[in-house]
């Protein structure tokens, strides 16, 4: 089985603009994972979506949201980007909560 | 609420040395689920195994072992005579049964491998 694949790899964006990322869970997995990682506040969870609901939510600025397609892939959207939103954001998948999470290899933002 | 400490920040060994990680978790449910994940200089977080709380069977696979003690609330990972593709970012995470999309993650210990 492929596994999950997040695009883009790397993006370079402007404070202020707004950034869409976007996540491709395993074949047969049925709930999505987003983090962030920076290294000051280590692996942060964002939320979750099982079945196109928003099942948990991080404490996380209404500024990052996302959404669940009906084939599982899923977005995350951050708007009015500031310098603090560069890190390296990574998407899971597992077939059901609480199983296993496998990640993405990830996108790596950098605000200027 | 919960929390995983991971006190060991960095560690460096000769290969072929044992290591052993440390993690230590806070929880009041009973239902729960430990990990450890890899992250290589690549960034992508590599799995290696789950435990879940109603089960301390300790396991060992390969150079790996895991030893898992409810009463302390740990779960220590060892690799045996370690080498040099070892060398990586050892995560510690925890989730709750009714909150399994949330991987709560300790702060890592970054594992040094010399030949």
């Amino acid at each position: 089985k492929a596994g999950v694949t997040q695009t883009p790899r790397y993006l370079i964006k402007t404070r202020g603009q707004q950034v869409t990322l976007s996540c491709s869970p395993i074949s047969g997995h049925r709930s999505v994972s987003w983090y962030q990682q920076t290294p000051g506040q280590g692996l942060q969870f964002l939320f979750e979506y099982f079945s196109e609901t928003q099942r948990n939510k991080g404490n996380f600025p209404g500024r990052f949201s996302g959404r669940q397609f009906s084939n599982s892939r899923s977005e995350m959207n951050v708007s009015t980007l500031e310098l603090g939103d560069s890190a390296l954001y990574l998407c899971a998948s597992s077939q059901i909560s609480p199983e296993t999470q496998y990640f993405g290899p990830g996108t790596r933002l950098l605000v200027l | 609420a919960q929390k995983v400490t991971q006190a060991q920040t960095e560690i460096s060994v000769v290969e072929k040395e044992d290591v052993t990680l440390d993690c230590v978790y806070e929880t009041r449910d009973t239902t729960y689920y430990l990990f450890w994940y890899k992250q290589p200089p690549s960034g992508e977080l590599v799995f290696l195994i789950r435990r879940n709380s109603f089960d301390e069977q300790n396991e060992i696979s390969g150079r790996y072992s895991w030893n898992f003690q409810k009463s302390t609330s740990s779960f220590n990972f060892t690799i045996t005579a370690s080498q040099v593709v070892d060398s990586a970012v050892y995560f510690c995470a925890l989730t709750l049964y009714n909150q399994g999309g949330k991987l709560i993650f300790g702060q890592g210990t970054e594992l040094s491998v010399k030949p």
